[in-house]
């Protein structure tokens, strides 16, 4: 079985600033990666993910993740953030099961950005 | 091509009542799971389905709660003789053979 550890429940920051939020899993077989991020009262949306390649992945709106396999971490960053950005954020990996990738989310980190 | 949907977006019950919850899928998706985000806590897996099939329900509470996705026709939750603790936001996803899970707005159920 896998778990996800997202250490920070509420990181705030002021705007245009950078961020980290921070990632780290446990599995015992090979791992998808997933950030989503969810907006007051909405669904979650796919931010970025992690399947195989390159270790770094990028989104469209400037934030980036490092599959780090030694530290098993797959921290989220951002080099300046926006008011816009203020929202839960949630890890998630799912096993490479064949034909069954139910995911396992931490418990999510709220972002807060102060103008 | 529109997104995963969830109706009601809001359920108030009181205990005792019936709750039904409805998924429908994106357009070419055949899975489906459901997940249960309880207040101040991430999302915990409840049941995979696929057409006709119920793939995982190693999730899914024993009493009380099944799922559903017929051939035609939307993914159902149903939560029987609901009690407090079942308030929550549920959360649908749905996705191809092995490929990304898109969420749908979830259904926020308030048992009075």
């Amino acid at each position: 079985a896998q778990s996800v550890t997202q250490l920070d429940s509420q990181v705030p920051v002021f705007e245009e600033a950078p961020v980290e939020l921070r990632c780290n899993y446990s599995s015992s077989v090979s791992v998808y990666l997933f950030w989503y991020v969810q907006y007051p009262n909405q669904g979650l949306q796919l931010l970025l993910k992690y399947l195989s390649g390159s270790t770094l992945v990028e989104s469209i709106n400037g934030f980036e993740a490092e599959f780090n396999k030694s530290q098993t971490s797959f921290h989220l960053r951002k080099p300046s953030v926006h008011i816009s950005d203020t929202a839960e954020y949630f890890c998630a990996v799912s096993e490479y099961s064949f034909g069954n990738e139910k995911l396992t989310f931490g418990t999510g980190t709220r972002l807060t950005i102060i103008p | 091509n529109a997104g995963v949907m969830q109706n009601p977006r809001h359920l108030v019950r009181r205990r005792g009542q019936e709750a039904r919850l409805r998924c429908s899928p994106m357009k070419g998706h055949s899975h489906v799971y459901w997940y249960r985000q309880l207040p101040e806590e991430g999302l915990k897996f409840m049941v995979y389905l696929q057409k006709e099939n119920i793939i995982d329900e190693s999730g899914m509470p024993k009493e009380r709660f099944s799922a559903e996705f017929p051939k035609e026709g939307p993914s159902i939750l149903r939560i029987q003789q609901v009690v407090r603790g079942d308030s929550a936001a549920y959360f649908c996803a749905s996705s191809t053979y092995t490929d990304t899970q898109y969420f749908g707005p979830g259904t926020r159920l308030t048992v009075l």
